[in-house]
């Protein structure tokens, strides 16, 4: 069993949609929560950096870490075509030396 | 404008030769990946470097060296010894000052034939 599992898609939605993507994990150490966001032959960019549980939202984008139950999700309102892209999540301990690890990507199409 | 660069996008190589990947930072960071990532697959570590003249093996480090003479500077040679080494290399960087969180460059997709 991988540490962090992510449904790799593609998800297709209509544009205008909420889209939720989740990841889930196994290691109870995990602190830090990010998504990246990844377009095709492009590095990944960072969209979102949460510590421990709760919500954070950046415009249309709102993490959410659920810590009891090895949890998270990116929602994105109003879906744009633009949007199109790969969805990695990533983890971290502490004190793990910046360690990062990632789920597999999940990838979204957003159709007009 | 601080960011990081990597050099060339594309390289194409005959099997059987060693060829370097260039990955070059001005954030100032201390710390400096590679990863490796396999076309509908994750990231995955093959170095990192934590400080200048010190790095340490990630998952899949047999088949690759790395260097780490200058702080910007974190070279990543693909030898003979890959077995697999047609891939997209991503290398980033990251500060001890926010945990976790890693910047990366545009990458560098490799073709061996």
């Amino acid at each position: 069993q991988k540490e962090v599992e992510q449904d790799p898609g593609p998800l297709s939605v209509p544009e205008g949609a909420i889209v939720s993507l989740n990841c889930t994990y196994s290691n109870s150490a995990f602190q830090y929560f990010m998504w990246y966001r990844q377009y095709s032959r492009k590095g990944p960019e960072l969209l979102m950096y949460t510590y421990s549980s709760g919500n954070k939202e950046d415009g249309r984008f709102t993490a959410q870490v659920d810590k009891s139950s090895k949890y998270i999700s990116l929602f994105i309102r109003d879906s744009q075509p633009s949007d199109s892209a790969t969805y990695l999540c990533a983890m971290s301990g502490v004190n793990a030396g910046n360690m990062l690890t990632f789920g597999g990507g999940t990838r979204l199409m957003v159709k007009p | 404008d601080g960011g990081i660069t990597q050099s060339p996008k594309y390289l194409f190589r005959k099997e059987g030769q060693n060829v370097t990947l260039s990955c070059e930072q001005n954030l100032n960071h201390d710390a400096m990946y590679w990863y490796r990532q396999d076309p509908g697959q994750g990231l995955r570590l093959i170095y990192y470097s934590q400080i200048v003249n010190d790095f340490q093996k990630g998952d899949i480090a047999e088949g690759y060296s790395v260097s780490r003479e200058k702080k910007e500077s974190f070279p990543l040679t693909v030898t003979s010894a890959q077995k697999n080494p047609t891939a997209f290399y991503l290398c980033a960087s990251s500060t001890r000052a926010k945990e976790g969180e890693q910047y990366f460059g545009p990458g560098t997709r490799l073709t061996v034939t």
